[in-house]
This record gives structure tokens, sequence and C-alpha cells, in this order.
């Protein structure tokens, strides 16, 4: 059964420091999601992507945090200068049709600033 | 903006006692969808409402989703060790965009073998 994957599993950085998280979506999926949990909350919205650019974003997705679609495969974030309160576990999603079906989440990449 | 409420938050029961998780929205919602995330693992699809009092059920599990189509329901019949998890449910973004998913907080269910 195809999958989301991410890597790396779990990232350690020091505040300040900038961080790229990277996600291989499902082949055939086109809309791209970015969710972040910090220890013990909800699942909060990020971002999302669709054909090569933001369709939307939420208040917390500000001028720190980029998102790029390199190559055919790859689906990255980037956390230009990392904070305290960015440390949360970071799920990459993907869907084959807009937002009203289901949404595969990958197993998440853990961000640890210190 | 759209907020979606979900109760309880813990719910700890004996194995092979019923379980319910109630989800309320603030707006009417186009859809719903619940997921459940096993601890330390990734939130997994379980399955969308559409329609007005729509009802669906999985082997044990039963969603509904209301009349007004602002809230919605999921209940486990005998509850297994392999229902552990939390459940949440999820619904479209502010002004109904479908591209972004707004979680509730999650219902912890945790069963005594």
């Amino acid at each position: 059964e195809p999958e989301v994957t991410q890597t790396p599993s779990h990232q350690v950085t020091q505040m300040g420091q900038e961080v790229i998280l990277r996600c291989v979506p499902i082949s055939n999926h086109l809309y791209f999601y970015w969710y972040r949990q910090i220890l013990g909350q909800k699942v909060e919205f990020l971002v999302s992507f669709y054909n090569n650019e933001i369709s939307e974003k939420s208040e917390i997705f500000d001028d720190q945090f980029s998102v790029e679609r390199p190559d055919g495969s790859n689906f990255t974030l980037k956390i230009r200068s990392t904070k305290l309160e960015d440390s949360a576990m970071y799920f990459c999603a993907s869907s084959l049709v807009e937002g009203g079906y289901e949404q595969y989440f990958g197993p998440g990449t853990r961000l640890t600033v210190t | 903006g759209q907020q979606v409420m979900q109760i309880p938050q813990y719910q700890h029961v004996q194995e092979g006692e019923d379980f319910t998780t109630y989800c309320n929205s603030s707006t009417t919602l186009s859809n719903i969808q619940w997921y459940k995330q096993r601890p330390g693992g990734h939130p997994v699809f379980l399955i969308q409402l559409v329609k007005s009092g729509e009802v669906k059920k999985q082997k044990r599990l039963t969603f509904q989703f209301g009349e007004a189509k602002k809230n919605s329901s999921l209940h486990i019949t005998a509850t297994q060790t392999t229902d552990v998890g939390t459940y949440f449910c999820a619904g479209p973004g502010s002004g109904g965009s479908n591209y972004k998913l707004t979680f509730g907080k999650g219902t912890l269910l945790t069963v005594n073998p």
C-alpha cells in the first residue's frame, strides 16, 4: 500500500538555526499539506500546496516558514530561524483530490529546538 | 475562525464497554472526517461523512453526522485493547475551505484489559 514518507524521523536543532523537513507524498496525489502537533495537543494545519503554489496557510505559517516541491517527488518545509516554540511533531499529508477526501499522513518528524 | 469542539477529552473504559466521542462545530460543515492516532503514531483516516443525518458503520464503529451538519459522533461497541488511541474529528477550514482540515482536540481512549 502506498504511503507518505518523511525524513528525518527526529531533528534536534539549536534556536536560530534553519531546518528543512522532507516528505515524499504518495506518487499520484495532487494536494500536499503540512500540519504540526505539539506534544499532547491537537493537530494544527500549517499550509496546503497544489499545482506548485500555496493554496492556503494558517496564521502559524509566518515568514519564517516556506514550502517547496523541488522535484516531482519531494515536498519540503523550511523553518528559517527556529524558535523554542517550534518544537513539535510535523506531519506531512497528501490527498488525491481537493479537501473533503481522506488525507494520508506520514509518520512525522519530531523537531526539538534547544 | 472555524472551531471544532470535541468531548470528552479523555475516556477510560474496561474492555468490552462501549465508548462514544462527540464533535460539535460552530458552523455548518460540508463534511466531517474522523481520524485515529495511536500513541506515538500519526493520524489515520477512518471515515468521511457528507450527508445530513448520515450514519456509517465499520465493524464495531458507528459514525453519525447530525441533521444540521454541525455535530457528529463516533461510537465504539464492546471496546478492545486495539481501540486504544486518540480519536479526532476534523472539518473543512474556515469559510468551508477544502484546502485544510480543522481538527478537534481529540478524545484519548484507554482500555483496561
